[in-house]
């Protein structure tokens, strides 16, 4: 079974400064793939970046990029010079073995303030 | 190519009563599947299905029966809607094989059960 853990339920940073949202995962598969997802108070799940467990290199997705640490089982998203609109819940999800069956974390509130 | 579709966008039911959630994808999508969104516990699977004629039960099954009977459409039947039934419902669609930005959401429904 695949777990998400994110342990940060809220979070709130300065606009234009960096921050980072935390998720940890727990699979025995050695094929997976990392998500953030990014929901406004709209409702909708917009995709953010994407890690998949055999890409040498950390993703990157404009002023998005996700910190993964494979021996550690970590894959934290980072936001650069944070935006009022980046305020939202952000999920951290995992997919194992294939299909599409996306297993989330209980998600980080951001708070951007001026 | 509208993407993936979820009818109606706001129900309210009262407890007892039935009702289908829509979905339906243009895009010849084989995997499709539905989660739901409580406060506090991210989006958790309900069903899922592999391709048409072919369903199976994600996580939080009970209280919740699919089917699916063309690769386009996967709807969703409460029999009995209960309170604790009260959530935000998204329906999901993708290729057999996902990577990046491939896994394609509608924009919820919420459902809320008196």
């Amino acid at each position: 079974a695949q777990k998400i853990t994110q342990t940060q339920p809220g979070m709130f940073v300065q606009e234009k400064e960096a921050v980072t949202l935390d998720c940890t995962y727990d699979t025995s598969d050695p094929s997976y793939g990392l998500f953030w997802y990014k929901q406004p108070s709209s409702g909708e799940m917009i995709f953010l970046i994407y890690q998949g467990s055999y890409d040498q290199q950390n993703a990157t997705e404009g002023r998005y990029s996700l910190n993964f640490q494979k021996a550690r089982k970590s894959a934290n998203l980072v936001i650069s010079a944070s935006q009022l609109g980046d305020s939202a819940m952000y999920f951290c999800a995992m997919i194992a073995g294939g299909g599409n069956k996306l297993t989330f974390g209980t998600g980080t509130q951001l708070k951007v303030e001026l | 190519n509208a993407g993936v579709t979820q009818t109606p966008k706001f129900q309210v039911l009262k407890t007892g009563q039935s009702m289908t959630l829509q979905c339906a994808q243009d895009m010849n999508h084989e995997y499709m599947s539905w989660y739901r969104q409580d406060p506090g516990m991210g989006l958790r699977l309900i069903h899922y299905s592999v391709g048409a004629g072919i369903t199976d039960q994600g996580e939080v099954p009970n209280g919740y029966n699919v089917s699916r009977s063309t690769t386009e459409d996967f709807p969703l039947r409460l029999l009995s809607a209960a309170p604790s039934q009260t959530s935000v419902y998204f329906c999901a669609s993708s290729y057999s094989w996902v990577t990046g930005n491939t896994i394609y959401f509608g924009e919820g429904s919420w459902l809320t059960v008196v």
